[in-house]
């Protein structure tokens, strides 16, 4: 299977503790992207890589959050003394760097913060 | 401030007739559009894009229409079948301007297609 992978797909964490996700892109894919969906909404943009460089940030994400795509390859996103409000849908995306196309999406880290 | 909506939360159709999902936007930069679907506990799947250079875009049984004076896009799907039933989120990006490719969603629209 050569699609875009994260893990773990299931996280529940106490208020206050640290999670990190982590995210696999199609290999020949250079975009990386990061959104949030919560419960009846659409998902939100969070961040964008393209290969390594992260270059938009949403103003969604806090100085708690931090995303990080070493060597352009696979990214984290960590969050740090998380809140209830955290809970949600985490969803990594990716594309080609040519032109306008489609961003294939993973299935995605449900994160409930208790 | 959403820039993309989809005004219906929910559309039931009978199978084989034909499903009509509807999506208005805001910012006139949008030049690409796109529509995903999305089972429970699966990330969304990409279904089928139009550029705003064009007013139609065709695959299969889906087909987009893009009505720029409107600000508003629909999705037809013919004829419908029950593995249809899914939530379809309609999205957004200004690419020309912002570089990043960036999607912005609609709240979705769940499709229930009756047998």
């Amino acid at each position: 299977d050569t699609g875009v992978s994260q893990d773990p797909r299931h996280k529940i964490t106490k208020r206050g503790q640290n999670v990190t996700f982590r995210c696999d892109p199609i290999s020949e894919h250079n975009r990386l992207y990061w959104y949030r969906q919560t419960l009846g909404q659409g998902p939100e943009f969070l961040t964008y890589f393209q290969n390594e460089a992260q270059l938009e940030k949403s103003r969604l994400l806090s100085d708690r959050f931090s995303a990080e795509r070493p060597k352009g390859s696979f990214s984290t996103l960590e969050i740090q003394r998380t809140e209830q409000g955290d809970s949600a849908m985490y969803l990594c995306a990716s594309s080609l760097m040519a032109g306008v196309n489609e961003q294939f999406f993973g299935p995605g880290t449900r994160l409930t913060v208790l | 401030d959403q820039q993309v909506k989809q005004n219906s939360p929910s559309l039931s159709v009978q199978e084989g007739r034909i499903s009509i999902l509807n999506c208005d936007y805001t910012n006139s930069m949008f030049d690409y559009f796109l529509w995903y679907k999305k089972y429970p506990a699966e990330g969304p799947t990409f279904l089928i894009s139009i550029s705003s250079i064009k007013d139609k875009n065709e695959d299969g049984r889906f087909t987009v229409f893009l009505n720029k004076s409107a600000k508003h896009l629909s999705l037809h799907i013919v004829p419908s079948q029950p593995g249809d039933s899914a939530v379809y989120f309609c999205a957004a990006s200004d690419e020309g301007s912002s570089n990043t490719g960036k999607l912005i969603f609609g709240q979705g629209t769940t499709l229930q297609v009756k047998p």
